[in-house]
């Protein structure tokens, strides 16, 4: 069984500011880790992901993941926020590395508030 | 290329009414998911289809819901009796494999209002 914790449901920065978002979970198996960002009123779109190879994982839009296995997070971090990053963030997990029955496991979200 | 599709787009309907959400995943893939996104309970992974077969429904909430896809393509997720705690976002996804290392493409949603 698998879950996913994102601490913060709202997190707010000024533009050009670090963004730190948090992404702590559980697993039985050895995980894949997935960032998505939703915009209002559009499905999601995968950030990155995390599968097993290198454990500092870039992405899309300069947004970059660390994989830390001891204190089992996957926080997501961008060095300079930009207005358009303003949205909403999910962490998801998936410890089903065969036939994806399992779907993926949200976490609850936080939102992005990106301050001018 | 064309991306998932997902019709309609609102739905607003009487509670007890039967509501079908349709979902064209991308061409060639065989994998497909459905999820629902609702403030309460966040996004939920509801079921899965590899080809037209779904190993596992129990993550559906209810036997009022259920799901079919056809021609490993086209999936309809039929809601029967609807609630109104049956109001939220239905999301669809495909990938080209079932399997995490899958990415998964979602489409736009669907939002069941039931009144």
């Amino acid at each position: 069984a698998q879950s996913v914790t994102q601490l913060g449901s709202h997190v707010s920065v000024s533009e050009g500011a670090l963004v730190l978002l948090r992404c702590n979970y559980s697993s039985s198996v050895p995980p894949y880790l997935f960032w998505y960002v939703q915009y209002p009123n559009q499905g999601l779109q995968l950030l990155l992901k995390y599968t097993s190879a290198a454990t500092l994982v870039k992405g899309i839009n300069g947004f970059e993941a660390e994989f830390k296995k001891s204190e089992t997070s996957f926080h997501l971090t961008k060095p300079s926020a930009h207005m358009s990053d303003a949205a909403e963030y999910f962490c998801a997990v998936s410890g089903d590395s065969g036939g994806g029955a399992d779907g993926l496991t949200f976490g609850k979200g936080t939102h992005l508030i990106i301050q001018p | 290329g064309a991306g998932v599709s997902q019709s309609p787009s609102n739905k607003v309907t009487e509670k007890g009414k039967d509501v079908e959400l349709r979902c064209d995943p991308i061409s060639g893939h065989t994998a497909l998911y459905w999820y629902r996104q609702s403030l309460g309970q966040g996004l939920e992974f509801l079921i899965y289809f590899q080809g037209n077969s779904a190993p596992d429904k129990s993550g559906l909430p209810s036997d009022r819901f259920s799901a079919e896809r056809t021609g490993g393509s086209v999936s309809t997720l039929t809601i029967q009796r609807t609630q109104q705690e049956d109001s939220a976002v239905y999301l669809c996804a495909s990938s080209l494999e079932g399997g995490a290392s899958y990415e998964q493409y979602f489409g736009p949603g669907t939002r069941l209002t039931v009144t």
